[in-house]
């Protein structure tokens, strides 16, 4: 049973460029969370998503930034005109249960290391 | 809004001692708290998850107790190794989303 996939591992993107992060949640996971670690800080909530639906994305900066949970295949959190305050370790998580359940219980992948150059 | 804190930042210990890990947090409405080891360039492993009803979970040689209405949880790490050395975070969940400490970095010598 793989954990939750992550790719790529590491990504170098020119400032202006769009960075495209990819996370496969845990067989039988419907749950899934983007979480982002800037350099020396603790790790902050972006978004939380489930198939077809954005349930919350009031940690992701308004602009620039999108996710998405398709019906099938992974999710995708977008960056557009990448700038270097983007450069961060990105970390998605899933979970077989959600919001308003007290077990829930999430596990991360190894995170994309996006570095903005 | 849910603030964590984990003290102390930084812990140096001969192999052999035992760890001892603080986190608080100011909201005492959770659903539960987990405790991750993080590994320089790697991911989050889970180590231990406490259910908001729960006082303790234990581990092998860890053991997490939680007193949520003081705002507190302990990670105790018995008979360290060298191999226990990496970055230790609290996690405390309000509904679906978590809020992390910015982590105890461990260094246990061999």
């Amino acid at each position: 049973n793989a954990g939750v996939m992550q790719n790529p591992r590491h990504l170098v993107r020119r400032r202006g460029q769009e960075a495209r992060l990819r996370c496969s949640p845990m067989k039988g996971h419907s749950h899934v969370y983007w979480y982002r670690q800037l350099p020396e800080e603790g790790l902050k909530f972006m978004v939380y998503l489930q198939k077809e639906n954005i349930i919350d994305e009031s940690g992701m900066p308004k602009e620039r930034f999108s996710a998405e949970f398709p019906k099938e295949g992974p999710s995708i959190l977008r960056i557009q005109q990448v700038v270097r305050g983007d450069s961060a370790a990105y970390f998605c998580a899933s979970s077989r249960t959600g919001q308003g359940y007290e077990g829930t219980e999430a596990f991360f992948g190894q995170g994309t290391r996006l570095t903005v150059v | 809004k849910q603030e964590v804190t984990q003290i102390p930042a930084a812990l140096s210990v001969p192999e052999g001692e035992n760890l001892v890990l603080n986190c608080s947090f100011t909201d005492s409405a959770i659903y539960n708290l987990q405790w991750f080891r993080q590994d320089p360039g790697k991911g989050l492993t889970s180590l231990l998850l406490i259910q908001s009803s729960q006082r303790e979970q234990t581990s092998g040689r860890l053991n997490a107790s939680l007193d949520k209405s003081s705002g507190r949880s302990t990670l105790y790490i018995a008979a360290s190794q060298p191999g226990d050395s990496a970055t230790y975070l609290c996690a405390v969940r309000n509904d679906y989303k978590l809020s992390f400490g910015a982590g105890t970095t461990v260094t246990v010598r061999a």
